[in-house]
């Protein structure tokens, strides 16, 4: 069965600290994998895309890690802001179809406390 | 910013009325998606379309309805809401299945 399974649930850091989110996956076959952010009450906006033959990949204070062999991604925050408040999702895309269906996590809910 | 809308952002409404939640995107993407997320629950596709008069169901079982007369626009329809029903619904498209532009969503309360 496709998953996505994500780690923590819930986070709480400190505004300025870094962070890492975990991303576990059983999508076959991989086609690529995305972080999303979703602010509360809106719809997510995406971070970051990997493919089978990237590891890594930034985008500002996000950088995203995917090892394809561990079926495994993090996505590191670096020093923090408030308005990283929300919650990150893992979304995995299959190439077993041409609707390239998605597989999504429950989302890490990160707090940043000032 | 991706260009596509969802209206109403919120809606409250009663037992038994029948409701349309509006999605249309300016992007020209072929494949346009409805998920429903529940708060703290991830994102359960309902319904999806391919392009112009293709529409599927989705994972999550749904009462729900919708059509694709037009590219840019996929409304969903509620026949009869229901309490169950209360959620928020999602909408997305995507220009080649390898990445998806969600909108701001519809908060739907059924009282």
């Amino acid at each position: 069965k496709n998953q996505v399974e994500q780690s923590p649930q819930s986070l709480i850091i400190l505004e300025g600290k870094n962070c890492t989110l975990q991303c576990n996956y059983t999508v076959s076959p991989f086609s690529n994998l995305r972080w999303y952010k979703q602010d509360t009450g809106r719809g997510p906006v995406s971070l970051t895309i990997m493919t089978f033959s990237e590891n890594t990949k930034s985008n500002g204070r996000y950088t995203a890690t995917l090892d394809a062999d561990t079926k495994q991604s993090s996505l590191h925050i670096t020093a923090s802001q408030l308005s990283d408040s929300a919650s990150y999702i893992c979304v995995v895309s299959d190439r077993g179809s041409t609707l390239g269906r998605l597989y999504f996590g429950r989302g890490t809910q990160l707090t940043v406390w000032p | 910013e991706a260009d596509i809308y969802q209206t109403p952002r919120y809606l409250v409404i009663g037992t038994g009325k029948k409701i349309t939640l509006e999605c249309s995107q300016t992007m020209g993407h072929d494949k346009m998606y409805w998920y429903q997320q529940d708060p703290g629950m991830e994102l359960h596709l309902i319904h999806y379309s391919y392009g112009v008069n293709s529409t599927e169901k989705g994972d999550l079982s749904s009462e729900s309805t919708v059509s694709r007369i037009r590219t840019e626009h996929f409304p969903l329809t509620l026949e009869s809401a229901r309490p169950s029903h209360t959620s928020q619904y999602l909408c997305a498209s995507s220009p080649r299945g390898v990445e998806a532009f969600f909108g701001q969503g519809t908060r739907l309360t059924v009282v």
